[in-house]
This record gives structure tokens, sequence and C-alpha cells, in this order.
């Protein structure tokens, strides 16, 4: 099971995000983040842990490993206001976790 | 321009089948693992099925034996056969391309379908 932490952010631009995914066991480094906008297909931002996948800004980070994640976003722009939810690979079957809102006001 | 359309959704009665389609375009589906992903309204994402490029293909448990993955290189698209359906098949299903250089990571998603279960 991965829990997201926390349900909902509310931050400012130019602020920096800290996102938190926690397994339930570990998953080693076989975990994603994706970003989705509403009325949008979800978007691959980070894979095994740390790695940003193709087009992804430098300002997306990826962290961790075993068990605990962070997604951070170093200078929030108004796009980045999106639903962020994390992917483990790693124990079958593969899941998700329940997402995080990020707003930016 | 690279994208995958679903189809093939409805509403259908518990015990009925039904056939969802993902059209490819941009990318032949044979030349990648491809998947479905499901998400029940407020729920999280769930995975369903996949099949990878040998043909090799998976199931969630709570689907095998009802639904089948396939694919078809002459439309370049993806198929899930679902029978037996019961009410908590009922989501949004999505058809995605993993891309083992990024990680396995699922890195092209359809827009989905909507599958309803309900008498």
């Amino acid at each position: 099971v991965l829990t997201q932490s926390p349900a909902t952010l509310s931050l400012s631009p130019g602020a920096r995000a800290t996102l938190s995914c926690r397994a339930s066991q570990s998953v080693s480094n076989y975990l994603a983040w994706y970003q989705r906008k509403p009325g949008q297909a979800p978007r691959l931002l980070i894979y095994d842990a740390s790695n940003r996948a193709t087009g992804i800004p430098a300002r997306f980070s990826g962290s961790g490993s075993g068990t605990d994640f962070t997604l951070t976003i170093s200078s929030l722009e108004p796009e980045d206001s999106a639903v962020y939810f994390c992917h483990q690979r790693d124990i079958w079957p593969m899941t998700f976790g329940q997402g995080t809102r990020l707003e930016i006001k | 321009e690279v994208q995958l359309v679903e189809s093939g959704g409805g509403l259908v009665q518990p015990g009925w089948s039904l056939r969802l389609s993902c059209a490819a375009s941009g990318i032949t589906v044979g030349s990648y693992d491809m998947h479905w992903v499901r998400q029940a309204t407020g729920k999280r994402l769930e995975w369903v099925s996949g099949i990878g490029t040998a043909g090799d293909t998976d199931y969630r448990d709570s689907v095998r034996g009802r639904f089948t993955i396939s694919r078809e290189s002459g439309s370049n698209s993806l198929y899930l056969q679902m029978s037996s359906l019961r009410d908590g098949d009922t989501a949004v299903y999505y058809c995605v391309r993993r891309l083992w250089t990024a990680g396995g990571g699922f890195d092209l998603w359809g827009q989905g379908t909507m599958v309803t279960v309900s008498s």
C-alpha cells in the first residue's frame, strides 16, 4: 500500500513543495511520480525514485528508497497546480498512491 | 501525433461482457509492454492487466479468468475483453504504455473509457 501525504497542499508561486509517498513495505527504488491535471492524461515525472522523465523541468526532483519517497518541486509555477500520485512496480501487483492535490494560490 | 484512444465503454448489467479497444497512433503497440489501468470514482488507480512484447500476459487476481488482454498488429490496437462483469468493475479504464527506458513507468496514457456495471 502506498500512502501519500499531505492530502492537499496549498502554496504560493515560487514556494517549494514537498510531497511524500510512503510504502507499507520496501519497494526498493522502483517508484514513479505522475502529475495529473483535470481533463488531461497523467504525465510521468519521475521514475526509479529520482530520475526525471524526458522533458520534465529540473524543478521537479525525486528522492528516497525503500519505504519513504519524496517529490520536491523547487519553485512552484501556476501550472504546477495538479494532483500528484506515486506508483510502485516492485511488488506485484503494481499499485498507486491515492494522490496529493497541490493548489497554487 | 503519439496517442492512445480508448473506446468501447458503456453501461452493462452484472454478468454481461464488454470489449474495450485502444487505438494507437504514432507508436506500434507490439513494440511495447501495454497495460490497462482503471480508476473507480473516488478511488485510487488500479492496475488491471498487461501484455508484454513477447505476448506474455498478466492480470490482477480479481479479474483473472474473466478478462483477456490482447493486441492486434493490423489495427495497431490493444484490447480488453471483459466477461462476467461485476459492480466492482465499474471504473474509467485507461490504456497505457510502459516504457522500460523510463524505468518501467507509464509514459503514455489514453483519456480513458467509462465502464459502468449496474442493474
